[in-house]
């Protein structure tokens, strides 16, 4: 079974500019959630979707959104790109419900810098 | 407040010895999970070990077992017979039960001196 596909591996784009990381979760999982990484805060989280729709939500201002595909791929967005934006981005899935016992599987993110 | 507390930035074991990593959490949710991940250089976190909080019996996965105190708040990890394969960054997570909402520690950055 193939795991979490995050692209692109590695973005590079200026401030003030837009980006959008894709997600491809493992087959037959349905929630998909998203994680910043920065060594100054560590891993936060920003949201997670379930059946296209967002389910939770971090403490990100409204420049980050994502959203859900039919087939459960994800995209995450980030408009107006800041200096501070520069981070690993990393998705996650997993199967739905309490049976599933919340385990989590990750990709191997994406790295982005913002000049 | 969900907070996730990893008290060690770095650790050093020499090979084949044990080590134990620290991670207290503070939550008011009554039914969670806990979690170590290892996320080394390649960037992908990996699933080491998962605890149930309402399990009293603590979490154990070949070399790598959990001292689970639920009063205390506190969730150590111990790796036995440590390997170079095992140096990473290691993250302490926990989530409510019915939600996933992961909330991380810092992270604790463990050497394997051969």
């Amino acid at each position: 079974k193939a795991g979490v596909t995050q692209t692109p591996r590695y973005l590079i784009k200026t401030r003030g500019q837009q980006v959008t990381l894709s997600c491809s979760p493992i087959s037959g999982h349905r929630s998909v959630s998203w994680y910043q990484q920065t060594p100054g805060q560590g891993l936060q989280f920003l949201f997670e979707y379930f059946s296209e729709t967002q389910r939770n939500k971090g403490n990100f201002p409204g420049r980050f959104s994502g959203r859900q595909f039919s087939n459960s791929r994800s995209e995450m967005n980030v408009s107006t790109l800041e200096l501070g934006d520069s981070a690993l981005y990393l998705c996650a899935s997993s199967l739905p419900g309490v049976g599933a016992k919340n385990i989590q599987y990750f990709g191997a993110g994406t790295r982005l810098s913002v000049l | 407040a969900q907070t996730v507390t990893q008290s060690q930035p770095e650790m050093s074991v020499q090979e084949a010895e044990t080590v134990t990593l620290s991670c207290t959490y503070d939550t008011s949710e009554s039914d969670y999970y806990l979690f170590w991940y290892k996320q080394p250089p390649s960037r992908q976190m990996i699933l080491v070990i998962r605890q149930e909080a309402y399990k009293q019996q603590n979490a154990t996965e070949n070399r790598f077992s959990v001292n689970f105190q639920k009063a205390a708040k506190s969730f150590s990890l111990k790796i036995s017979d440590s390997q170079l394969g095992d140096a990473a960054m290691y993250f302490c997570a926990h989530t409510p039960y019915n939600f996933n909402k992961f909330y991380f520690g810092s992270g604790t950055k463990l050497n394997v001196k051969p």
